[in-house]
């Protein structure tokens, strides 16, 4: 079945520094993958997503991820973080149900905790 | 736009009772989903709901049930409740059939906490 690891729980950074959030998939013909943020007390916000194509993806916000076939990777980086990206970032992958419709696999995630 | 809301915020059940959690997905969302999250793991995948009929069930007992209103709004009903039933529960709205195509939008979850 189809899974991702994330093998940081946490992540300590100054602000302005930059930052790896990894992320890991098992292998497959076809891979959809996402980064999710949730902040405190919040639901989970879409970063990015890797569908096809280009092989680096960029979000509104800074984050930036590559899609690695031969590493089977997807991680997810930001040259520097702020305060505010505080947050727990969530790694998944799109995985095919027998109705025809997907699911998210989540992985564990990673708590950025940004310092000043 | 109002996102997805769920109803109530927080929760806290007896082991052994029955338990009825709410979303009203994004207007003109037909999908809902919903995800159980323990405390230090990630979403795990409970029910999807298309156009009012169950499209998907995740690896979770017969003790939960779900389904959808002609509205698209949707409840998670949980019964005979266990201590490790104990989580925040997320529903997530999207226009279409996948997330692929169609963004999971989440609400902020209810916190279910089993005594």
């Amino acid at each position: 079945a189809q899974s991702v690891t994330q093998l940081d729980s946490q992540v300590p950074v100054f602000e302005e520094a930059p930052v790896e959030l990894r992320c890991n998939y098992s292998s497959s013909v076809s891979v959809y993958l996402f980064w999710y943020v949730q902040y405190p007390n919040q639901g989970l916000q879409l970063l990015l997503k890797y569908l096809s194509g280009s092989t680096l993806v960029e979000s509104i916000n800074g984050f930036e991820a590559e899609f690695n076939k031969s590493q089977t990777s997807f991680h997810l980086r930001k040259p520097s973080v702020h305060i505010s990206d505080t947050a727990e970032y969530f790694c998944a992958v799109s995985v095919a149900l027998n109705t025809g419709f997907q699911k998210l696999v989540f992985g564990t995630g990673t708590r950025l905790l940004v310092s000043p | 736009d109002a996102g997805v809301t769920q109803s109530p915020t927080h929760l806290i059940k007896t082991r052994g009772q029955h338990v009825t959690l709410r979303c009203s997905p994004i207007s003109g969302h037909k999908s809902v989903s919903w995800y159980q999250q323990v405390l230090g793991q990630g979403p795990q995948f409970i029910f999807q709901y298309y156009e009012k009929e169950e499209r998907g069930r995740g690896n979770f007992p017969d003790r939960f049930s779900a389904r959808q209103f002609p509205n698209y709004s949707s409840e998670l009903n949980v019964n005979a409740l266990l201590l490790g039933d104990s989580a925040l529960y997320l529903c997530a709205s999207s226009l279409g059939r996948t997330a692929i195509y169609s963004p999971l939008h989440f609400g902020n979850g209810t916190r279910l906490t089993v005594t």
